[in-house]
């Protein structure tokens, strides 16, 4: 079945660092990934996608590109702010249908200091 | 900007007792789910439901669960005897829209605790 691994946290950083987040996956076909964050006390929004190989999602300073000879999709960011702190979790959708599930990584805390 | 909103956000229960978690997904979406996050875990699948019927469920949502969309805005999610392993934090989504038809929007969670 579908699975998505990412690295685990916490990645502790400081402010202005650069943020990567491998998340590598699973899947049959061409799945769509996202990227998830969960701020402290929230729920999840969602931070950027991409739907086909080669595709770059970006949102908030954040980039992720979609990498198919290499399954993955990892996570980055130029420079972090304190307010970037929270939990980083990485998805796929798999093509097999509309209103598929969506598969999650086990989540990345980061946690950005001053 | 529309969103999913749940009630409530914060629910104790004794174990054996039934809750009702609920959920208004966005007004246009279609495909509608619900996931459960048990305290420092991954986000897990529980049901998706379309057109009336649930369209995929995990090995979790077992006879203890159901799912019912009993008007045109309410979405909810029945645990009929709660055990102390259903507590955790319970995450409505909606998709489906116009143009985004690929993304699921979630709402804040309700955190269930079983006593």
């Amino acid at each position: 079945g579908d699975s998505v691994t990412q690295m685990e946290g916490p990645v502790t950083l400081s402010e202005e660092a650069f943020l990567t987040i491998n998340c590598t996956y699973t899947a049959t076909g061409y799945p769509s990934l996202f990227w998830y964050v969960q701020y402290p006390g929230e729920g999840l929004q969602l931070l950027l996608k991409a739907t086909k190989a080669d595709d770059k999602g970006s949102n908030k300073g954040f980039e992720a590109t979609y990498r198919k000879e290499t399954t993955s999709f990892h996570l980055e960011k130029g420079s972090v702010q304190v307010s970037d702190s929270a939990v980083y979790f990485c998805a796929l959708r798999g093509r097999k249908a509309a209103g598929n599930k969506l598969t999650f990584g086990g989540g990345t805390r980061v946690l950005v200091k001053p | 900007e529309p969103e999913v909103t749940q009630t409530p956000s914060h629910q104790v229960t004794q174990m054996g007792q039934e809750v009702i978690l609920r959920c208004v997904p966005i007004s246009n979406h279609l495909y509608f789910y619900w996931y459960r996050q048990i305290l420092g875990q991954k986000v897990e699948f529980l049901v998706s439901f379309y057109n009336n019927e649930i369209s995929e469920k995990s090995e979790i949502f077992d006879d203890q669960f159901s799912v019912e969309r009993p008007d045109g805005s309410n979405f909810t999610l029945k645990i009929r005897s709660t055990k102390l392993e259903d507590s955790a934090m319970y995450f409505c989504a909606s998709s489906g829209g116009l143009g985004d038809s690929d993304t699921q929007y979630f709402g804040p969670g309700t955190r269930l605790t079983v006593l």
